[in-house]
């Protein structure tokens, strides 16, 4: 079946730092890749996506390629801020009968000043 | 727009008792989900719903039963509540396909004595 596997946190960077998430999925077909951005006491937000291979989602600074030939989707950016401090996640949705998200077990990013 | 609006944000109940975790959206999505936020253990799927009269199982469907009624509704029912339901519950909703990424509610943490 399909799964998502994200690196193990928690993470921790000093501020303006560069931060890579791993994650890599397992999938039949051609799922559409995201991530969720979850701050504390809150939902989980959509931070970006991309929906077919090459295509590079990006938003407040992060990025994610997806490469069908690794099948990956690193969460990246230049240089964090301390505001970053969240749990990530990724996620993939191979269903597009039911739009079923299958989540990867969510990353905690901190970051200090 | 309100998006997802779940209530209430906080609730305890006693072993044994029932409840409603109510999710209501006004973005016209015909896609609704609900899904539990254990530690360690990341997002897990209950029960989905593709359209109003459609429901359907996820991961984890034991001991919740859902309805959909209309298009904004998507009420979670807790029968006899256990200790092993104390979880933070999730509502979300998305457009069709696979591709248009869910919009989450902001939670209902449960806590069950």
């Amino acid at each position: 079946g399909n799964s998502v596997t994200q690196m193990e946190g928690p993470v921790t960077l000093s501020e303006e730092a560069f931060l890579t998430i791993n994650c890599t999925y397992t999938a039949t077909g051609y799922p559409s890749l995201f991530w969720y951005v979850q701050y504390p006491g809150e939902g989980l937000q959509l931070l970006l996506k991309a929906t077919k291979a090459d295509d590079k989602g990006s938003n407040k600074g992060f990025e994610a390629t997806y490469r069908k030939e690794t099948t990956s989707f690193h969460l990246e950016k230049g240089s964090v801020q301390v505001s970053d401090s969240a749990v990530y996640f990724c996620a993939l949705s191979g269903d597009s009968n039911t739009g079923k998200l299958i989540f990867g077990q969510g990353t905690t990013l901190q970051v200090k000043p | 727009n309100a998006g997802v609006t779940q209530t209430p944000k906080f609730q305890v109940l006693k072993t044994g008792q029932s409840m409603t975790l109510q999710c209501a959206q006004d973005m016209n999505h015909e896609y609704m989900s609900w899904y539990r936020q254990d530690p360690g253990m990341g997002l897990r799927l209950i029960h989905y719903s593709v359209g109003a009269g459609i429901t359907d199982q996820g991961e984890v469907p034991n001991g919740y039963n859902v309805s959909r009624s209309t298009t904004e509704d998507f009420p979670l029912r807790l029968l006899s509540a256990a200790p092993s339901q104390t979880s933070v519950y999730f509502c979300a909703s998305s457009g069709t396909g696979s591709s248009y990424g869910y919009t989450f509610g902001s939670g209902t943490r449960l806590t069950v004595v």
